[in-house]
């Protein structure tokens, strides 16, 4: 199993530009979640899904949408990107809901916004 | 004002010697988590603990969850290079369902 797999893992963008960072996971799970990391930071939660069709705002939505079409994909939308929004992002999926179960992360991609 | 407090934020060592951080806070919780993020990389789970008092160890890595289950520590004993990372505690809110919030880490470096 390759996990949670995110691309691109790289990406400079230009004020005002728009791009899809793609997540895909193979472990049939059906919670999907995309987190932000700042500089020195913790994660914080964008976005996240309970099962294909369902998506719901985290704790910094603004700037950002998702769809999920699939139990496999979670695709994080950025449109009229701006410098604010420089940052890691990481896409993560776990199981179940339950609060001892595990979020499994991708490697990340690293935006900058110029 | 976070929900989770991790100190200290910054944590520079020397391999062999022993330290201990912490996640603090004011809220009660069901269970806490502890990952650790390698530079480049995403977080892994290392630990859940979910009783008050629990002691889980993971070879030098001891991890406690608080008797009132507000808060945790990680203690690492004979630190090696290999343990440098960012430790991250994280806990579900009881109303937020499936969503995870995270502390803001304590960044860890231990040097050769």
């Amino acid at each position: 199993n390759a996990g949670v797999t995110q691309t691109p893992k790289f990406r400079i963008l230009k004020i005002g530009q728009s791009m899809t960072l793609q997540c895909t996971q193979d472990m049939n799970h059906n919670y999907m979640y995309w987190y932000r990391q700042d500089p020195g930071m913790g994660l914080k939660l964008i976005y996240y899904s309970v099962g294909a069709g369902i998506t719901d705002k985290g704790e910094v939505p603004n700037g950002y949408n998702v769809s999920r079409s699939t139990t496999e994909d979670f695709p994080l939308r950025l449109e009229l990107a701006a410098p604010s929004q420089t940052s890691v992002y990481f896409c993560a999926s776990s199981y179940s809901n339950r609060a001892a179960d595990t979020q499994y992360f991708g490697p990340g991609t690293r935006l900058t916004v110029l | 004002t976070q929900l989770l407090e991790q100190s200290p934020q910054f944590l520079s060592i020397q391999e062999g010697e022993n330290l201990t951080v912490y996640c603090n806070s004011s809220s009660v919780f069901s269970s806490l988590q502890w990952y650790r993020q390698e530079p480049g990389e995403g977080p892994v789970l290392l630990v859940t603990v979910v009783t008050g008092g629990e002691v889980k160890k993971l070879k030098r890595l001891t991890f406690q969850f608080g008797d009132a289950r507000k808060d945790s520590s990680l203690h690492i004993t004979a630190a090696q290079p290999g343990d440098t990372g960012l430790y991250l505690c994280a806990v579900h809110k009881e109303t937020s369902g499936s969503r995870l919030t995270f502390g803001e880490g304590t960044q860890l470096t231990v040097n050769p």
